[in-house]
């Protein structure tokens, strides 16, 4: 079964302090990841797009990295700010031929000043 | 702003009714997928239009129809609405039917029912 798993669930940080957050995947074929922004009742935001070749990808103070041998993927955030408090969604994109997205339930990050 | 616009932002509907969400497509975009997300979790994916054809669906059952015009705008369907129906409702536009394209969210149609 594709599924997209997120962890941790919630997490709170001081301003300034840096994070990572884990997803991991068990999604076949797989095309690429992604990682999105959401604020609380908006739209998601595109931080960065992943294919099976890439390692890693930056997006300012967004990282992330790509393991497609243990289909795991991290997104740190550095130097954090108040404005980064909001949901982080991992996605992951199951194709050619079946075309689905299959998300996470996201992590729910707050900072603190 | 990413040009992607929805509406109704917000509506409410009754058990058994039927509803359309609408997306405007950013400029240039000939692919629109939909999703639905409950509170507190990630979104579903429920499918995907490029050039007026769905190439792409999630779990979600036949009550659950899209259309798609010539200008790429696009409509969600829902009949016989059912209380777990209640969500925001998420359109995305991207270019080239492509799973590997850049997805442009509006920001939401939320429907309750009660």
């Amino acid at each position: 079964k594709n599924q997209v798993e997120q962890s941790p669930q919630s997490l709170i940080i001081l301003e300034g302090k840096n994070c990572t957050l884990q997803c991991n995947y068990t999604v076949s074929p797989f095309s690429n990841l992604r990682w999105y922004k959401q604020d609380t009742g908006r739209g998601p935001v595109s931080l960065t797009i992943m294919t099976f070749s890439e390692n890693t990808k930056s997006n300012g103070r967004y990282t992330a990295t790509l393991d497609a041998d243990t289909k795991q993927s991290s997104l740190h955030i550095t130097a954090s700010q108040l404005s980064d408090s909001a949901s982080y969604i991992c996605v992951v994109s199951a194709g050619p031929g079946t075309y689905k997205y299959i998300f996470g339930t996201g992590t729910r990050l707050k900072v603190l000043a | 702003e990413t040009g992607v616009t929805q509406s109704p932002t917000h509506l409410i509907k009754t058990r058994g009714q039927q509803v359309t969400l609408r997306c405007s497509s950013q400029s240039g975009h000939n692919t629109v997928s939909w999703y639905q997300q409950a509170l507190g979790q990630g979104p579903q994916f429920i499918f995907q239009y490029y050039r007026e054809e769905e190439n792409g669906r999630g779990n979600f059952p036949p009550r659950f129809s899209g259309l798609q015009f010539p200008n790429y705008s696009s409509e969600l369907n829902v009949n016989a609405l059912e209380l777990d129906d209640s969500a925001l409702y998420l359109c995305a536009s991207g270019a080239g039917g492509r799973l590997t394209g850049e997805l442009f969210f509006g920001e939401g149609s939320r429907l309750t029912v009660l």
